[in-house]
């Protein structure tokens, strides 16, 4: 089984803090992705990254960066962190059938 | 106008019901189509793929594609509270670089004994 696997389920951090989540997955797969999800927007993509030190814009990269420098890793970083960047972050991983994309339990972030 | 609609509900059905869950797009370009679902507190698992129009049939549940109308469709019968969940349509171009997902916004489902 495909497993992907995030840092923290709940995180509490404090307007202007530097936020690290991150996110590993175990079957190898070259493509990554970063979401937040908030209710009635649905999921929006953040970063994605196709291999390593590899990365591009999804469609909400504003006050966000991601790293990848492993495979099998995917950081996403919000330099300071602020209360519109509260949200639940959803990260996932796609191998070469690339459309089927499996999502790790995400992180609740609230950001005081 | 957003590349994919889909209506947040939330839907409350009794047991048994039959369920028709759907979302439009704009974009003639996707071909895959998807149907994720959601437990509370959990991150998104994949129920249906679907490739181009058709229809595809898995147990209980049936995904319905359009690509004339630009309307997909999934059904679950004889649905149980175990289908309570929010259910997420997703598509993507062929082509797509690198399996980027566009996703709705969601349906609340809820089944009552």
């Amino acid at each position: 089984d495909v497993k992907v696997t995030q840092s923290s389920r709940y995180l509490v951090k404090r307007t202007g803090e530097k936020v690290f989540l991150e996110c590993v997955q175990d079957m190898d797969h070259e493509n990554m992705f970063w979401y937040r999800q908030d209710p009635g927007l649905g999921l929006r993509l953040i970063y994605f990254s196709y291999d390593v030190k590899m990365k591009e814009k999804g469609d909400i990269p504003e006050g966000y960066s991601v790293s990848r420098e492993k495979k099998e890793r995917f950081s996403l970083i919000l330099e300071s962190a602020s209360t519109n960047q509260t949200s639940m972050y959803l990260c996932a991983s796609s191998g070469a059938d690339q459309e089927t994309q499996y999502f790790g339990p995400g992180t609740r972030l609230l950001v005081l | 106008q957003k590349e994919v609609e889909q209506d947040p509900g939330p839907l409350s059905v009794p047991e048994g019901a039959i369920v028709s869950l759907n979302c439009t797009y704009s974009n003639s370009a996707f071909q895959y189509f998807m149907w994720y679902r959601q437990y509370s507190r959990k991150g998104p698992e994949l129920l249906m793929y679907t490739y181009s129009s058709g229809n595809k049939e898995d147990g209980r549940f049936t995904a319905q594609v359009d690509k004339s109308s630009k309307y997909i469709s999934l059904f679950i019968r004889d649905s149980q509270p175990s289908d309570s969940a929010t259910y997420l349509c997703a598509m993507s171009a062929s082509g797509t670089s690198y399996g980027k997902l566009t996703f709705g916004q969601g349906t609340i489902l809820t089944v009552h004994p």
